[in-house]
């Protein structure tokens, strides 16, 4: 089955605390991993995928295939990076992405 | 550039009607894909249109349909509605297989 598993529904932490988002994932093949960020009343946007192999705004995710995971870390929380994180990975072939059930961030000052 | 534009954005229906929503996408972009997203299911794939072809259909009933126009611009029906059909739903574009996808507002629809 594919499936994208995210087990927490809500992080707190306190401004310059490190964040890790954890997300695993179930898929028959080599996955493209990706994670997409929607801040407070703003659509739903690319943060970073896999393949790039980029930090964006400090975050990094690096794919464990041993362990099918995909966790987002970021070493010092900012109040701004408050918002809803989804975990997503797609297939082959298609763009249909199934996303996990998403992670609230709360960063406090 | 003018990013996905999604029509319209609020909708109330009734049990039993149908709805039509729209999507257009970013200038450029062939490829459209819908997800409907409510509190208790999250978001979760319903079509992928390429070049006016339905490439790929998640697990909803007949109800919801969807096409794709040679404009790239994309709508989905809901006929017979119920109440479990409110939902945010989204749609998002991207100019090929592979590449990043963006999304648009969505439509709130509100099945009374």
């Amino acid at each position: 089955a594919q499936r994208v598993t995210q087990p927490e529904k809500l992080l707190s932490v306190f401004k310059g605390a490190p964040v890790e988002l954890k997300c695993n994932y179930s898929y028959s093949g080599s996955p493209e991993l990706f994670w997409y960020v929607q801040y407070s009343r703003q659509r739903l946007q690319l943060l970073l995928r896999h393949i790039s192999r980029e930090s964006i705004k400090g975050f990094t995710a690096d794919l464990n295939k041993g362990e099918t995971s995909f966790h987002l870390k970021k070493p010092f929380a900012q109040e701004e990076d408050s918002a809803m994180y989804y975990c997503a990975l797609s297939g082959h072939n298609t763009d249909k992405l199934i996303f996990g059930t998403g992670t609230r961030l709360q960063v406090f000052p | 550039k003018a990013g996905v534009t999604q029509t319209p954005r609020y909708l109330i229906k009734t049990r039993g009607q149908q709805v039509t929503l729209s999507c257009s996408p970013i200038s450029g972009h062939r490829s459209v894909s819908w997800y409907q997203q409510t509190p208790g299911q999250g978001l979760q794939f319903l079509f992928e249109y390429f070049s006016e072809t339905q490439r790929n259909k998640g697990n909803f009933p007949g109800r919801f349909s969807g096409r794709q126009f040679s404009n790239s611009r994309s709508e989905m029906n809901v006929s017979t509605l119920e109440l479990g059909d409110s939902a945010l739903y989204l749609c998002a574009s991207t100019i090929n297989l592979g590449d990043e996808q963006f999304f648009g507002p969505g439509t709130r629809l509100t099945v009374l």
